[in-house]
């Protein structure tokens, strides 16, 4: 069974800090990787959809990377902004293929001005 | 761009009382799912649907069912209200495949009194 697991629960930075969120999976048999964004009392956005095959993908300030050997992902944040303070969770699929998706507990980040 | 619409934003419900949770989808994806959000719990996978006239259950599905009669909509009942399904719920959508992007409804925050 898959098992997603993101540490620290909550991260606070100065303004301008560059952010690194971690993800850590059980079942390495994975195609791909999303990294969402949540903000309170709203939905979750998709930032980056990460395949294994790629073992890194980019938009913006965000960069996420893929180690299946390993079982971790990270998502990097460069330049921190107030704006980017919201939960950010990660979700590998239950199984090697497939759209069923198990999720982490999220970083809950803080971005001080 | 409509994408993932769940309706209504916010229900209270009294114990013993039914209720429908709907979600359409207007990207034509093949793949929904339905997603509870309890805090210290994460996101849970309550059913799925891999296309029109076909659903399964996921992680959580007592107390609730879904039917599929159309590729757009997919909605959520639950049958007898309790306390313990007071939630926010998410409906997502995504293509079948394996390397493809979930995309998630605003959610519907339900309290059972």
């Amino acid at each position: 069974k898959q098992e997603v697991t993101q540490i620290p629960a909550a991260l606070s930075v100065p303004e301008g800090e560059n952010l690194v969120l971690n993800c850590s999976f059980t079942d390495s048999a994975i195609y791909n990787l999303q990294w969402f964004r949540q903000d309170p009392g709203k939905g979750l956005t998709s930032l980056l959809l990460i395949q294994s095959s790629q073992r890194e993908q980019t938009s913006g300030r965000l960069n996420a990377s893929l180690d299946k050997s390993s079982g971790r992902s990270t998502l990097y944040i460069a330049a921190s902004q107030p704006g980017d303070s919201a939960t950010y969770l990660c979700a590998a699929p239950s199984s090697a293929a497939g759209n069923k998706l198990t999720f982490g507990g999220g970083t809950r980040v803080l971005v001080k001005p | 761009n409509a994408g993932v619409t769940q309706t209504p934003k916010f229900q209270v419900l009294k114990t013993g009382q039914s209720m429908t949770l709907q979600c359409a989808q207007d990207m034509n994806h093949e793949y929904m799912s339905w997603y509870r959000q309890d805090p210290g719990m994460g996101l849970r996978l309550i059913h799925y649907s891999v296309g029109a006239g076909i659903t399964d259950q996921g992680e959580v599905p007592n107390g609730y069912n879904v039917s599929r009669s159309t590729t757009e909509d997919f909605p959520l009942r639950l049958l007898s209200a309790a306390p313990s399904q007071t939630s926010v719920y998410f409906c997502a959508s995504s293509t079948q495949g394996d390397n493809t992007e979930a995309f998630f409804g605003q959610g519907t925050r339900l309290t059972v009194v």
